[in-house]
């Protein structure tokens, strides 16, 4: 029963570093995400994906990287880490949009230091 | 651009009370309106999901109820127990586009032994 899977679910970088956090789903969803949650907010959308090769930007995009060369793989790159990308990362997938239940990633912690 | 909120943002009572948690958002044009539980150091579970044409949804202990018109959601929960500390979170899907399930900050649930 793995679900959404994340790797690593802790990591420390430092300012300029680049890092690739994955994510893996086994359900066979055809639609991916990327969320990050900050202290007392709410989950913002990085990049989404709905299939393999077709990626598209969420409301916070800036710094970050994605790609979909497979239904279960959708790896985030953070290019030239700044500490404003310290925060919590979720992946996440469903079957589809409208009635499907979204399933999540246990997170993955980055600081940025 | 949807707006959701969560009031309160924390909330204790004593095991066996029941309790109503609250979401409001900005634009009733939603297609559905999830809640989610988050564990510490987890990921989000979804709880139920209600569709934007339903008044409620019912899941054990758990009931949540939908008025599009007043922008308005509740979930109730029926003789809380230890276990359902958590902090909950409301999400709204708007109808259109893949990239828009908008999240609340949650509501830090600690029930008292």
């Amino acid at each position: 029963n793995a679900g959404v899977t994340q790797t690593p679910k802790f990591r420390i970088l430092k300012i300029g570093q680049s890092m690739t956090l994955q994510c893996t789903q086994d359900m066979n969803h055809n639609y991916m995400y990327w969320y990050r949650q900050d202290p007392g907010m709410g989950l913002k959308l990085i990049y989404y994906s709905v299939g393999a090769g077709i990626t598209d930007k969420g409301e916070v995009p800036n710094g970050y990287n994605v790609s979909r060369s497979t239904t279960e793989d959708f790896p985030l790159r953070l290019e030239l880490a700044a500490p404003s990308q310290t925060s919590v990362y979720f992946c996440a997938s469903s079957t589809g949009q409208g009635a499907y239940t979204i399933y999540f990633g246990e997170g993955s912690w980055l600081t940025v230091v | 651009k949807q707006e959701v909120t969560q009031i309160p943002a924390a909330l204790s009572v004593p095991e066996g009370e029941n309790l109503v948690l609250n979401c409001s958002f900005t634009d009733s044009a939603i297609y559905n309106l999830q809640w989610f539980r988050q564990d510490p150091g987890k990921g989000l579970t979804s709880l139920l999901l209600i569709q934007s044409s339903q008044r409620e949804q019912t899941s054990g202990r758990l009931n949540a109820s939908l008025d599009k018109s007043s922008g308005r959601s509740t979930l109730y929960i029926a003789a809380s127990q230890p276990g359902d500390s958590a902090t909950y979170l409301c999400a709204v899907k708007g109808r259109t586009g893949a990239n828009n399930l908008f999240f609340g900050t949650g509501t830090r649930l600690t029930v008292i032994p």
